[in-house]
């Protein structure tokens, strides 16, 4: 298996754009996790899906942000508008079930200007 | 508030030492504790997992110990090599939540 697939594995764009991060899981996964890193804050979940699902949305910063999984191979995460302050690296990770070994992507590192 | 929590920051140690990672845990009604590897530019590589009933886990030079009623977990790295050289981070899954809680990480450096 590749592993989980992200892209773009970076993103420059100026503040007020529209950002869309993708994430393809490791097939047979049914969780799928998007996480946050900086350096001020560390590793932080914004939202995770089990069977398509979102169960848990609470570490979405704001209305600025949502997350679709319209299938079992496919999620997105959206930013808009975007904002100097979402500069960070966004990973992408899934799990066989919700308490079992996640899996991570590489990650996007998004630069907002 | 659950809360994980890695002393040091950072380390620095030459080429063959054994070397002891910490990581604290607020809370000790934990489903499992995972402990990842993190190269600078890369995603995260997950190292071992320790369920609630385990004591400790070991996987070649690695070697990791659980304590849940002080709220502790370590991971052991024998005969370090600058190959070790990363972030290593500790992860806690607390009981009533199916996701993980983070702490900073270590950050290793062994110098050959």
């Amino acid at each position: 298996d590749a592993g989980v697939i992200q892209s773009p594995r970076h993103e420059v764009t100026e503040m007020g754009q529209e950002v869309t991060l993708r994430c393809k899981p490791i097939s047979g996964h049914n969780s799928l996790f998007w996480y946050r890193q900086t350096m001020m804050r560390g590793l932080e979940l914004l939202i995770y899906f089990n069977n398509n699902v979102p169960i848990d949305d609470s570490g979405m910063p704001e209305d600025r942000f949502s997350a679709k999984m319209p299938n079992a191979s496919f999620s997105t995460l959206k930013i808009q508008p975007s904002e100097p302050r979402d500069s960070a690296v966004y990973f992408c990770a899934s799990s066989t079930t919700a308490l079992d070994t996640q899996y991570f992507g590489p990650g996007t590192r998004l630069t907002v200007l | 508030k659950q809360e994980v929590t890695q002393i040091p920051a950072a380390l620095s140690v030459p080429e063959g030492e054994n070397l002891v990672l910490n990581c604290s845990f607020t809370d000790s009604a934990i489903y499992n504790l995972q402990w990842f590897r993190q190269d600078p530019g890369k995603g995260l590589t997950s190292l071992l997992l320790i369920q609630s009933s385990q004591r400790e886990q070991t996987s070649g030079r690695l070697n990791a110990s659980l304590d849940k009623s002080s709220g502790r977990s370590t991971l052991y790295i024998a005969a370090s090599q600058p190959g070790d050289s990363a972030t290593y981070l500790c992860a806690v899954r607390f009981k009533g939540y199916s996701t993980l809680t983070f702490g900073k990480g270590t950050m290793l450096l062994v110098s050959p």
